[in-house]
């Protein structure tokens, strides 16, 4: 069984450019949630998709946005890009939808010049 | 809210012994999930061991236990017999209501030493 895809693996944008990020989830899961992950910040939740509805939602702004499709696959925007958004961008999936137990892709390196 | 400490920036274990990873938590729900993940140098996030907080015998996954203590708020993580392999950052984790967000600690990077 394919694990969480995410592409691309790697980017590189410029102050204000806008960046879309991809994540296939494991087949068969229903739930997709997006981290933010930085040495200074750690680890911080972005939002959480389940069967195209957006149950919960991190503490970012209103840059921050995201999507999820019929089949399962999500995908995170991020506009006007700032220095600070230089991250590595992690989904993950869950087959149920409430106990937390997550498989992640190997994330989405952003870096903003 | 909810929160997650892990006191330990860094540990370091002799290959084959034993390595404890602590961490404490808070939370208003009743109903959680405890987890241990761990992200090796290569970043992907894999799921180590995990708790639910109404169970009261703790968890364990071959070489991997943990120590619940719910009054105290508390979870750690015992590996036995570590292994080379065993090298990563471990994070805690807790997740609480109807939902997979979850909360994460600021880490423990392990070293194991051969």
């Amino acid at each position: 069984k394919a694990g969480v895809t995410q592409t691309p693996r790697y980017l590189i944008k410029t102050r204000g450019q806008q960046v879309t990020l991809s994540c296939s989830p494991i087949s068969g899961h229903r739930s997709v949630s997006w981290y933010q992950q930085t040495p200074g910040q750690g680890l911080q939740f972005l939002f959480e998709y389940f069967s195209e509805t957006q149950r919960n939602k991190g503490n970012f702004p209103g840059r921050f946005s995201g999507r999820q499709f019929s089949n399962s696959r999500s995908e995170m925007n991020v506009s006007t890009l700032e220095l600070g958004d230089s991250a590595l961008y992690l989904c993950a999936s869950s087959l149920q939808g409430r106990t937390g137990e997550l498989f992640f892709g190997e994330g989405s390196r952003l870096t903003v010049l | 809210a909810q929160t997650v400490t892990q006191s330990q920036p860094e540990m370091s274990v002799q290959e084959a012994e034993t390595v404890t990873l602590s961490c404490t938590y808070d939370t208003s729900e009743s109903d959680y999930y405890l987890f241990w993940y761990k992200q090796p140098p290569s970043r992907q996030m894999i799921l180590v061991i995990r708790q639910e907080a109404y169970k009261q015998q703790n968890a364990t996954e071959n070489r991997f236990s943990v120590n619940f203590q719910k009054a105290a708020k508390s979870f750690s993580l015992k590996i036995s017999d570590s292994q080379l392999g065993d090298a990563a950052m471990y994070f805690c984790a807790i997740s609480g209501g109807a939902t997979n967000k979850l909360i994460f600690g600021t880490g423990t990077l392990l070293a194991v030493q051969p």
